[in-house]
């Protein structure tokens, strides 16, 4: 069942200091998608990238960053954690034309 | 860009009861219509989908339905169980994302 790996699955920072949050996929999907999930609310996506084209949603704080540096592996960087960037990050990858496969998530907690 | 809404937020049922929870969405051109099942701190796993070109699909206890006119869609599970207690996302898709609706809690009392 590991097709999309999270890494690592618990993260805690402390505010303001960077951190990075990994995801690999065995699928060889061309898109990779990264979601923050907050409690009792829907993943809202952050951004994509199909094959090497970035995509960020209008709304995704320029503290988020993203490297896709091969089909396999792409990245989270919170470049300056806040308390309010605590939540799950989800990690999916898709064909783009139907479903998503999810990742498990990386619960980060900022101190 | 793509809107869905999701009725209701919370729905509560007897076991053996079916529950049904609905969605519409805005953009005409969405044309794939997820269902996601996620438990307390696990991630999000389809469980059904349906295409546009199709107006109802059944997988065992739960089904979908689609009314591309009236842009809505909705899930039914019928005999409900204990372990279907979880929260339920519908998505709609538009350029390669998904557009969640904002969930709803499901609870199966034994």
């Amino acid at each position: 069942d590991a097709m999309v790996i999270q890494n690592p699955r618990y993260q805690v920072t402390q505010f303001g200091k960077p951190v990075t949050l990994s995801c690999s996929q065995t699928l060889n999907h061309n898109v990779m998608y990264w979601y923050q999930q907050k409690s009792s609310q829907a993943p809202k996506l952050l951004f994509h990238y199909y094959d090497k084209d970035f995509n960020n949603e209008a709304d995704t704080p320029d503290n988020f960053q993203s490297r896709r540096p091969n089909t396999s592996f792409c990245f989270l960087d919170i470049r300056s954690p806040g308390l309010g960037d605590a939540a799950m990050y989800l990690c999916a990858t898709g064909t783009g034309e139907r479903e998503q496969y999810f990742g498990p998530g990386t619960r980060l907690t900022v101190t | 860009g793509e809107n869905v809404e999701q009725h209701p937020s919370t729905l509560s049922v007897q076991e053996g009861d079916s529950a049904v929870i609905k969605c519409t969405y805005s953009d005409s051109a969405s044309n794939y219509f997820p269902w996601y099942k996620q438990e307390l701190g696990k991630r999000p796993q389809l469980i059904i989908d349906i295409r546009s070109n199709v107006g109802e699909k059944k997988d065992q206890r739960i089904a979908v339905t689609l009314n591309k006119t009236a842009k809505h869609f909705s899930l039914h599970i019928t005999e409900t169980q204990p372990e279907d207690s979880a929260v339920y996302f519908c998505a709609g898709t538009g350029n390669y994302k998904l557009t969640f609706g904002k969930g709803t809690l499901l609870t199966v009392n034994p």
